[in-house]
């Protein structure tokens, strides 16, 4: 059964909109959030993280939120430009026993930005 | 620059045969992961290893094996005991601290001739 889950594989959005990508875990054992971007062909890249003592961490026009009790956390892209179309990954891990750093990894959305 | 090399880039594996997946960092980080992705799915980790000498097994370890005898390198052997092994293969590394991230690799993708 699926630990962390992105239920969008795809979202369009036109230039200059935000972007809003969604990811679900189960286990409230996970205490460490990240995304990532991932272009075809390419390794994914290190976007943006929080841990789990946060509820938002801002970088630029990236902002992830962690709704604890949900279990959810969101990544918001303002403004959208067309070079943040690429699959973006919502992976996560906990800091416990011998696993530390383990990241579990959802499915991925592909994200289009239309200029 | 410091950063994670895998290659090659692409391999052709015949049914039956090993094949070895290369991947050297510089980044001086004491861990090193091993994932598989296939198309519409997320990673999923294979092997993964905390020191130099020492390595665990993933989620889909079955048909794989690994080494881990520098610290800068982490070969994968993809055997023929793997039966699907067409995949993008990625290799991450990351600091011993488990709150840093994984540094990615650009990946090999194998196909089966």
């Amino acid at each position: 059964d699926q630990q962390v889950k992105q239920n969008s594989p795809s979202l369009s959005v036109q230039e200059g909109r935000i972007s809003i990508l969604n990811c679900d875990y189960t286990n409230s054992m996970f205490d460490y959030f990240l995304w990532y971007k991932k272009y075809p062909a390419e390794g994914p890249t290190f976007l943006i993280s929080i841990s789990s003592i946060k509820d938002k961490n801002e970088d630029g026009r990236f902002t992830v939120f962690l709704n604890k009790s949900a279990k959810h956390l969101s990544l918001h892209i303002v403004p959208s430009q067309p070079g943040d179309s690429a699959v973006y990954f919502c992976a996560v891990s906990m800091n416990y026993g011998g696993s530390q750093g383990n990241l579990i990894f959802g499915k991925g959305t592909k994200l289009s930005v239309k200029p | 620059d410091g950063g994670i090399t895998q290659s090659p880039k692409y391999l052709f594996r015949k049914e039956g045969q090993n094949v070895t997946l290369s991947c050297e960092q510089n980044l001086n980080h004491d861990a090193m992961y091993w994932y598989r992705q296939d198309p519409g799915q997320g990673l999923r980790l294979i092997y993964y290893s905390q020191i130099v000498n020492d390595f665990q097994k993933g989620d889909i370890a079955e048909g794989y094996s690994v080494s881990r005898e520098k610290k800068e390198s982490f070969p994968l052997t993809v055997t023929s005991a793997q039966k699907n092994p067409t995949a993008f293969y990625l290799c991450a590394s990351s600091p011993k601290n488990s709150n840093q991230p994984q540094h990615f690799g650009d990946g090999t993708r194998l196909s089966i001739l």
